[in-house]
């Protein structure tokens, strides 16, 4: 089955403005969390949403958002954008159903984002 | 929150010899423990994880250990290859069955040489 899939590849943006990233995740599963990847920072979570609803969510400004669809879809975006938002943006998927137990995340290629 | 030590950082070791990588974490109500590859330019790949209940899991040439009372696990690889050079995370969450939120460490980048 087809994996997980973020677009845009690859994307250069100006201080100021403004990133939506989209991910699909594997078919079935309803949960998609966002990593923020870094040299420096390793793999750091962002949000994790399960049927539309946002469960989960790490330490990053309010300029970082999400939202999901009702085809699990889900959609990251980052406002007045600064310098230190370049990284490597990955999408990850999970059954993630309720009451089951964690396992294994399923990550896109990621999206990689320069902010000049 | 949960943190989530990770060392070494890099780590060379000889085709055939042994590489470990120690994680440690601070909530001691972590309970689920995965460990991740990534190979340059690729997306992480869950390659073994394990639960608070079991101290020890392995899989051919990989195995994970637990130290619940030390807070503490590890990645244990043998007999390395030159395709197990990649970088290696480890990572913790609290599994409440209802969130899937995973703290990961900084990475070891592992070099198999010749």
């Amino acid at each position: 089955k087809a994996g997980v899939t973020q677009t845009p590849r690859y994307l250069i943006k100006t201080r100021g403005q403004q990133v939506t990233l989209s991910c699909s995740p594997i078919s079935g599963h309803r949960s998609v969390s966002w990593y923020q990847q870094t040299p420096g920072q390793g793999l750091q979570f962002l949000f994790e949403y399960f049927s539309e609803t946002q469960r989960n969510k790490g330490n990053f400004p309010g300029r970082f958002s999400g939202r999901q669809f009702s085809n699990s879809r889900s959609e990251m975006n980052v406002s007045t954008l600064e310098l230190g938002d370049s990284a490597l943006y990955l999408c990850a998927s999970s059954f993630g159903g309720f009451l089951t137990q964690a396992g294994e995340l399923f990550f896109g290629e990621g999206s990689r984002l320069t902010v000049l | 929150g949960e943190n989530v030590e990770q060392h070494p950082s890099t780590l060379s070791v000889q085709e055939g010899d042994s590489a470990v990588i120690k994680c440690t974490y601070s909530d001691s109500a972590s309970n689920y423990f995965p460990w991740y590859k990534q190979e340059l330019g690729k997306r992480p790949q869950l390659i073994i994880d394990i639960r608070s209940n079991v101290g020890e899991k392995k899989d051919q040439r990989i195995a994970v250990t637990l130290n619940k009372t030390a807070k503490h696990f590890s990645l244990h690889i043998t007999e390395t290859q030159p395709e197990d050079s990649a970088v290696y995370f480890c990572a913790a969450s609290r599994d409440t069955g209802t969130a899937s939120k995973l703290t990961f460490g900084t990475g070891t980048r592992l070099q198999v040489t010749l």
